[in-house]
């Protein structure tokens, strides 16, 4: 495998279902990032993670709970979903030295549908 | 205030022909980056191209380069020579600071292109 992975590709969940989106890099990256897109509306990110550690929150509901065990995989949990929560959530990773500025790699996406 | 305008929601161009992707940005940060992506219909953004503020020439990545114009905080994308798999959403982002932190990237809401034969 190369570049970034995402699995599963496509999930259907009920609203009282839990699930979880899994994102591996193959990039050597210590940096990882969740964004959500939504119809007709720009990317928002979601959740960053730097060396493992959280780094930053955009006040995400807590219905989504991020997870970084090491510096190649993170996962988004997921409970209780609306269905606005329906989107495509794309992983991206990066590194991060300090003074330096360093394109993002998207994975191909979880494209999500809450019934 | 809108961090990343992308003027034009849709565009239509001949193949062949050049296009210029408009995107303005807004930042008060001396220290910034600028991307574009290409977001096929198969979903996944892929990266093309990247601006640092403090570059002096403008990037230029194969038929990609990047038109920044500072002191209008302007950074098109042009593609000359379009080819039909050029067909795709683009997206212009910026990310502010010195990345001595992971900074997410903030993104304007697209332009889609369609490359016609």
């Amino acid at each position: 495998e190369t570049g970034v992975t995402q699995t599963p590709r496509h999930l259907v969940m009920g609203m009282t279902n839990k699930k979880s989106l899994k994102c591996e890099q193959h990039l050597g990256h210590n940096a990882m990032y969740w964004y959500k897109q939504s119809a007709k509306k720009p990317l928002e990110l979601m959740f960053v993670y730097s060396l493992e550690e959280r780094v930053e929150n955009n006040s995400v509901p807590s219905r989504f709970s991020p997870e970084c065990p090491n510096s190649s995989h993170l996962f988004l949990h997921l409970h209780t979903l609306q269905p606005e929560d329906s989107a495509l959530y794309l992983c991206a990773s990066s590194q991060d030295p300090t003074g330096t500025i360093y394109e993002q790699y998207f994975g191909p996406g979880t494209r999500l549908t809450v019934t | 205030a809108q961090k990343i305008t992308q003027t034009q929601p849709g565009m239509f161009v001949q193949e062949k022909e050049a296009v210029t992707l408009d995107c303005t940005y807004d930042t008060s940060d001396q220290s910034y980056g600028l991307f574009w992506y290409k977001q096929p219909s198969s979903g996944e953004m892929i990266f093309l191209i990247y601006q640092g503020s403090y570059d002096e020439q403008n990037a230029t990545e194969g038929r990609y380069s990047l038109n920044f114009q500072k002191a209008r905080k302007s950074a098109n994308l042009v593609i000359s020579a379009s080819q039909l798999g050029d067909s795709a959403m683009y997206f212009c982002a910026m990310r502010e600071g010195t990345g001595g932190g992971a900074d997410g990237l903030t993104f304007g809401k697209g332009t889609h292109l369609i490359i016609q034969p």
